[in-house]
């Protein structure tokens, strides 16, 4: 049964770089869209970008709003998945969530069917 | 961009009821590329269909989504205690960016 968790720092100071990690377990990464989002405490969702690992090597894609300060990573490891975030400011405060995107038949995806249980994440000197 | 307005922003129904939930566009959804989630507090979102009417693995028959264009419904046919919560609509039609409305949050009355 696959399984994703997340981790990484809760407090983060303004202007440094948010760093968390997914980390899959149960199954392969490959064949699918790996995901990061974002909930500030009481909020709705925001997605932050992903990366995908059904052709050859990873590919990336980011919310156009956060684009300039958003890195995912391709992960050697193949079982983890990071989220960069870089110049934070208190605003970036949220519970992030990483989850899975799978593909239909066609090719098409951007659904999400697994999440991890999300990490809050404190901006805040 | 494209914006997703849910309504009503609460219902409050009683267990046995049903729930008619309403997801509206800013603009056409290509192939009906619209999910929805339920999200219960401190849990992760749980995927409940996806491609406007698809139900997602495990998800009970008395979840079914409808629409297109740009409205879509989510319908609990007959309430259970566990189904309270918050529930999101979702587009993926829009490669560029992918978009959620506000939620609605379901009540018991």
């Amino acid at each position: 049964q696959v399984q994703l968790q997340e981790s990484g720092p809760g407090l983060v100071k303004p202007s440094e770089t948010l760093s968390l990690t997914c980390t899959v377990s149960g199954g392969s990464m490959r064949g699918y869209y790996w995901n990061w989002f974002r909930q500030p405490p009481g909020k709705g969702l925001e997605w932050i970008g992903w990366i995908g690992y059904v052709h050859n090597g990873g590919k990336n894609n980011f919310n156009p709003s956060l684009k300039s300060r958003v890195t995912i990573p391709e992960d050697t490891s193949e079982n983890q998945f990071d989220l960069r975030l870089s110049s934070v400011t208190p605003a970036d405060s949220a519970v992030y969530y990483c989850a899975r995107a799978p593909t239909d038949y066609e090719g098409s995806f951007g659904w999400f069917d697994l999440w991890g249980h999300g990490i809050l994440v404190t901006v805040s000197s | 961009e494209i914006v997703l307005t849910q309504s009503p922003g609460i219902l409050s129904l009683s267990p046995g009821e049903r729930a008619t939930l309403s997801c509206r566009a800013s603009q056409s959804i290509i192939r009906n590329y619209l999910a929805w989630y339920q999200q219960k507090r401190g849990q992760a979102p749980r995927l409940l269909i996806y491609g406007a009417s698809n139900r997602a693995t495990g998800i009970p028959d008395r979840f079914s989504g409808s629409g297109s264009g740009t409205d879509f419904t989510l319908t609990i046919s007959r309430l259970e205690p566990e189904d309270f919560g918050v529930y999101y609509c979702q587009q993926y039609g829009s490669s560029v960016m992918y978009t959620f409305g506000q939620g609605t949050n379901l009540e018991i009355k």
